[in-house]
Formats: structure tokens, sequence, C-alpha cells
């Protein structure tokens, strides 16, 4: 089945310990993403990839890292965690192609105490 | 960032009947396109329909239809024969160049 999925599916834990959100896609996409839902907000985009080793800031990349090491993974890491990224993410991938619907994961629910 | 204003946090419609929620955007790019994507409580992000904007016709997809007004920057999405199903957050997105920007969301509700 096609899919995009994440790890872990819901995260409690306490400010300045380094967490890594995991995504995965088995679609053979290029295009990769991370975004993040907050209630009143939408979606905004942190971070995205349009290939291998190739990474770009969205519209709130601080506080958060990416690498894109390998083509289906492209993890989310927060070095230092603080409460104002409690949030919903979501991982996304899409072919290669300025207008591809994207495909999202299931979101992760973290919580930074 | 491009901007997407859903001026509609909440709506409201009765079973079988239609409801119009409204989107509009700002960009200065002439090519471009425009998504609806439904959020069920199951979180899952689904989309519903797309719109290019080169494109005058407007999309349709069964009972869901949109009106593109490229001049107006406008973007509504209306849903027909509604069903208990249809119940979810709307979000209307924009996308050009790989970045996809989000409207704030707009929560159908569907009464029986």
């Amino acid at each position: 089945e096609a899919q995009v999925t994440q790890n872990p599916r819901y995260l409690i834990t306490v400010t300045g310990k380094k967490l890594t959100v995991t995504c995965s896609q088995n679609m053979n996409h290029e295009y990769m993403s991370w975004y993040r839902q907050d209630p009143g907000l939408g979606l905004r985009q942190i971070y995205y990839s349009m290939n291998v080793e190739v990474t770009d800031k969205g519209d709130v990349p601080e506080g958060y890292k990416v690498s894109r090491k390998e083509k289906r993974n492209f993890p989310l890491i927060l070095e230092s965690p603080s409460p104002n990224q409690t949030s919903l993410y979501f991982c996304a991938s899409s072919l290669r192609g300025r207008y591809n619907e994207q495909f999202f994961g299931p979101g992760t629910r973290l919580t930074v105490l | 960032a491009q901007t997407v204003t859903q001026s509609q946090p909440e709506m409201s419609v009765q079973e079988a009947e239609t409801v119009t929620l409204s989107c509009t955007y700002d960009t200065s790019e002439s090519d471009y396109y425009l998504f609806w994507y439904k959020q069920p409580p199951s979180r899952q992000m689904i989309l519903v329909i797309r719109q290019e904007a080169y494109k005058q016709q407007n999309a349709t997809e069964n009972r869901f239809s949109v009106n593109f007004q490229k001049a107006a920057k406008s973007f509504s999405l209306k849903i027909s024969d509604s069903q208990l199903g249809d119940a979810a957050m709307y979000f209307c997105a924009y996308i050009s160049d790989y970045k996809l920007s989000f409207g704030a969301g707009t929560t159908v509700t569907v009464r029986a």
C-alpha cells in the first residue's frame, strides 16, 4: 500500500530533551515536506526537500532540523524542544513537479512540557 | 509566504443541503494550483479537489465543486447533497514552486 508513515504518533516530552520524528514514504517520491498544524493557523511549512541531500526552509523553520540522506526518509529533529513547539506535525511527499498532489502522513501529536 | 484566507471558522449545514466555503488568496504569480483538503476527526489530510490556475473551467469531483475567480483571487468550495461523512475541517491551499500554503480552516458540521 502506498503510504507515508510517521513515528511516533503521539509523544509527550519535556523541555530541552532532544527528539526525532521519523517520516518514511514508499512511493519513490522526490519531494518531502514537514508541516505543523496549530488551531486558527492552519498548516505551516517547516522544511522541505526536493531530493536527497537537498533541503530548504519553509515558513517556520526555527527550532527544527531535517536531513535527507535517503530518498524514502525525512526525519524532523527538535534539538531542544520548547513548549511553543507543542503541535500536530505532518509529513508529506509528492512526485517531483511544482504542482503535484502532496500525500500526507497520519500526523504526530507532540506535547512539550 | 503566500496568504490564504478562510473567513468562516465554522459552517453548519443540514443533511442533503448545500454549503459553500469561501477562500481568498494573495499572490503575484500567474501559474499555480489551488486545493481543498478535508481533515476528518481521524486527522488524516484528504485531497478533495484541485484547480489549475490557467484553466478557466471550474473543477468538479462528484458532489464537490469549486468556483474559481482568478481575477478576484477567490476559490470557494461547494458541497452539494451534504452527507454526515462530510463533517470535517476543510482547508484551502495554494501551491506555487513547491511551497504549499494553507488557510486556517473551516469546520463543517452536518446536522441530521
